[in-house]
């Protein structure tokens, strides 16, 4: 079936510094999922960061960039410069052919540290 | 206030016990999920509502119930609980179709004894 597959458990940056955050997917149900990155911040409830839904596309949201690679099958996350602020845990999802539901990467948890 | 309820925040229970959560939405969507988190924070979907009517069951035991009184409210009950039933429960709605993005719940986290 399909899944997706994130980088794990927790990743640590300084303040500044790049991020990657690596998705990967297997939609064989599909052949062009519908890509999604969640984010949740401290104490709030998850929530989009962007999508993308055309693949060669790339989506941007607070600074942060992901592109839909279609020969790869892939939608890694990135970002140029990190804040504290973006310190959340973050969900790479892709979209069932019917649209029924998302399935879920088991999130990572971004720590920036000044 | 626009947003996706959940009641209660967090429930501990004994094995066996029956036990019932709430999930209210008030942005107008059509569909309705809920999700089970576990313990290594895997976001699986249990049931999926378009306009009250279930269109997904993804292989959730018989014990777990979902309830559409109408599209702005799905609860969840759960017929005697397990020890493997202990995780936090997120509701989410969004508009129908692949595209659409989901709004989630803050979550019910239950703990079973």
């Amino acid at each position: 079936g399909d899944s997706v597959t994130q980088t794990e458990g927790q990743v640590t940056v300084s303040e500044s510094k790049s991020l990657i955050i690596n998705c990967t997917y297997s939609a064989t149900s599909i052949g062009y999922p519908n890509l999604f990155w969640y984010v949740r911040y401290p104490g709030e409830g998850l929530q989009l960061l962007l999508k993308v839904i055309t693949a060669g596309q790339k989506g941007s949201s607070r600074g942060f960039e992901a592109t839909y690679n279609k020969e790869a099958t892939s939608f890694h996350l990135q970002k140029a410069s990190v804040q504290e602020s973006d310190s959340a845990v973050y969900y790479c999802a892709l979209s069932e052919n019917s649209g029924t539901y998302q399935r879920f990467g088991t999130g990572t948890k971004l720590q920036v540290v000044p | 206030e626009t947003a996706v309820f959940q009641t209660p925040n967090y429930h501990v229970t004994q094995v066996g016990n029956e036990v019932s959560f709430n999930c209210k939405q008030t942005l107008g969507h059509d569909t309705m999920y809920w999700y089970k988190q576990d313990s290594k924070k895997l976001l699986k979907i249990m049931f999926s509502y378009n306009n009250k009517q279930l269109i997904v069951n993804e292989t959730v035991p018989r014990r777990f119930s979902p309830q559409s009184s109408d599209k702005a409210h799905l609860n969840l009950r759960i017929k005697s609980v397990e020890p493997e039933d202990s995780a936090v429960y997120l509701c989410a709605s969004s508009a129908w179709g692949r595209y659409a993005e989901q709004f989630f719940g803050p979550g019910t986290r239950l703990t079973v004894l």
